[in-house]
């Protein structure tokens, strides 16, 4: 089945404890992008990638890194998460550009 | 800066009470406009895609279109399996790799 998976779905966390949220893809798409989504605000993009060792910042980049070692894998990387980065975040892929992303069943992240 | 807007934010139907949502959107060169629906506790799920003002897609009971200024999505005969978030994004010149996206729509069909 195409897919995107991310883990955990659920992770409560505390102030200043690094943690990675994973991101797979299984369609061989080329294009991978990070959201979180907030209440009043949708989503809002955070980090986006067009390629293997190709990444850009978004529109809420502070507190997150990604990297894309692999095609099919694009980490989350929060080194020190603060409680404003408690969210509901997205992965997302897509074939080309131009395409509709398809998404991650998210992961919802609480920082205490 | 780009902006999406939607509305209603929250719209109750009977079931078979036909409606429409609206999206409007102030861009800076629209390179595709997306239409996702999102259940509770999952993410997006991706329905339609339009590039050019006049354009039309359909699926199922839904129907998409588009013009200059604003994106509608119909809904005919909605059943209470079409509750749902329904979100409206763009993708502009100067951020091709972005969706940016409204705050959606939250549609309750009641039988």
């Amino acid at each position: 089945e195409a897919q995107v998976t991310q883990n955990p779905r659920y992770l409560i966390t505390v102030t200043g404890k690094k943690l990675t949220v994973t991101c797979s893809q299984n369609m061989n798409h080329e294009y991978m992008s990070w959201y979180r989504q907030d209440p009043g605000l949708g989503l809002r993009q955070i980090y986006y990638s067009m390629n293997v060792e190709v990444t850009d910042k978004g529109d809420v980049p502070e507190g997150y890194k990604v990297s894309r070692k692999e095609k099919r894998n694009f980490p989350l990387i929060l080194e020190s998460p603060s409680p404003n980065q408690t969210s509901l975040y997205f992965c997302a892929s897509s074939p080309d550009r131009g395409d509709g992303y398809t998404f991650g069943s998210g992961t919802r992240l609480t920082v205490v | 800066e780009d902006q999406v807007t939607q509305s209603p934010e929250a719209l109750r139907l009977q079931e078979g009470e036909s409606s429409s949502l609206n999206c409007s959107y102030t861009v800076s060169g629209l390179r595709g406009l997306f239409w996702y629906r999102q259940d509770p506790g999952k993410g997006p799920e991706f329905l339609f895609t339009l590039y050019s003002a006049g354009e039309e897609k359909e699926k199922e009971r839904l129907k998409a279109t588009l013009t200059k200024k604003e994106s509608f999505l119909h809904i005919t005969a909605p059943k209470p399996e079409d509750s749902a978030t329904y979100l409206c994004a763009v993708r502009t010149n100067t951020g091709f790799q972005k969706l940016v996206f409204g705050t959606g729509t939250r549609l309750l069909v009641s039988p």
